[in-house]
Parts: C-alpha cells; structure tokens; sequence
C-alpha cells in the first residue's frame, strides 16, 4: 500500500506570495491533518480535516488554510508568505479522525521563503 | 493546554550503549503518548505507544512506559546501533484536543561505531 505521499517536495517563493502544498493520504484514510516543522518552534499542529470538513484548528493566522476534496487529497495554502513561513510541512493521514489510530506522516515539503 | 517536555539535545553514545530520553508532559484526564522517530530527510515514524496507564510500548528494542503518577513515557533501549542515529519526538494526544499531536522538542541522537 503507498505511503502519504506531498508534492512538491521543495518549493522556493519570494515574500508576498502565496503557494499552496498538496497531500494524498493512504488509499482509504479519510483523516488528514498538517504540521509546520521549525528550527525554532519545533512541530505545531496547522489543521486536521475529515470528510472534506476542518475538525480541528490550530493557533496560526488566516494565512494559512486547507481543503479537503472528496477522495481526500487535502490542500493546504499560505497567503501573502513572510520569512517565518520557511518550513517543512508535514500531512500525516488516519483511517477515521479517533484518536486511536496511528497517523502516518508523509515526506514533507520544504517551502523556503526568501 | 498540553505541553511534552523532553530531555536536552543531542545525545551521543557508543554502539551498544544503553539509551534513555527522557519524557515529561502536562495534560488534562488520560492522553495517549507516543514516540516518533525522523531520520534525515524523511518525515516521521510511528516508533511505539501508551494509551493508558502502565501501558509499555515497544518495537525494535524500543521501550516506553506510560507513568501517570509521575506523568512521563521515558524512551530506553537496551543497546543502540548506528543504524538508531535519527530525531526521537515524544508527542501526546490528549482527551480535549481530538486527534492533534502535541510534540516535544526532539531529542538528535547520533550513535557512533
């Protein structure tokens, strides 16, 4: 069975701009939730959806958003990117949004904002 | 909220050397702990789990033991190899956040031949 996979795997942008980073969860799994990784914040939870609905937010601007489409590929976008926004950014998925089950994660994008 | 504390990084050690990284978190009601591991240029995997109480998780010698009284999930392995070397995560899932993650700060061990 294929792993989470997110594409692309490294994005480049300039400040003011806006990108948007894709997700497909394991065949099956209709859970999927997204985390930034930094140096200096270490993992922060971003959003988990389900059955294309946000169950669950974490403490980020509007900037950043997502989407879940109906085969349960998630999006997620940042808006208007600051330096800060330099990350790599974690999808993980999940059979059902229980707690319970494992969250597989994927490879990550890096996004370098310059 | 939820927090996860784990022991100053990075940790160096011989092969074969025994390895504690310490764990300490702040939830409310009964969390569900997790380890998860990061090696370079990859993004995480599941290592073990605890989801109540006295729970031990374990895999590839890997061990985890969910303390409530002292609210720590200690991780220990007997005897490490090279092949170890990676960023070790100690993460909660608690009762009243749903399905979030919360990590600690990673823990860099590098395992010398």
């Amino acid at each position: 069975k294929a792993g989470v996979t997110q594409t692309p795997r490294y994005l480049i942008k300039t400040r003011g701009q806006q990108v948007t980073l894709s997700c497909s969860p394991i065949s099956g799994h209709r859970s999927v939730s997204w985390y930034q990784q930094t140096p200096g914040q270490g993992l922060q939870f971003l959003f988990e959806y389900f059955s294309e609905t946000q169950r669950n937010k974490g403490n980020f601007p509007g900037r950043f958003s997502g989407r879940q489409f109906s085969n349960s590929r998630s999006e997620m976008n940042v808006s208007t990117l600051e330096l800060g926004d330099s990350a790599l950014y974690l999808c993980a998925s999940r059979l059902t949004e229980s707690s319970y089950n494992e969250q597989f994660f994927g490879p990550g994008t890096r996004l370098t904002v310059l | 909220g939820n927090s996860v504390t784990q022991m100053e990084g990075p940790v160096t050690l011989s092969e074969e050397a025994f390895l504690t990284i310490n764990c300490t978190y702040t939830a409310t009601g009964y969390p569900s702990l997790f380890w998860y591991v990061q090696y370079p240029g990859e993004g995480l995997q599941l290592l073990l789990k605890a989801t109540k109480a006295d729970d031990k998780g374990s895999n590839k010698g890997f061990e985890a033991t969910y303390r409530k009284e002292t609210t720590s999930f200690h991780l220990e392995k007997g005897s490490v190899q090279v092949s170890d070397s990676a960023v070790y995560f100690c993460a909660l899932s608690g009762e009243t956040s749903g399905s979030r993650l919360t990590f600690g700060e990673g823990t860099q061990l590098t395992v010398n031949p």
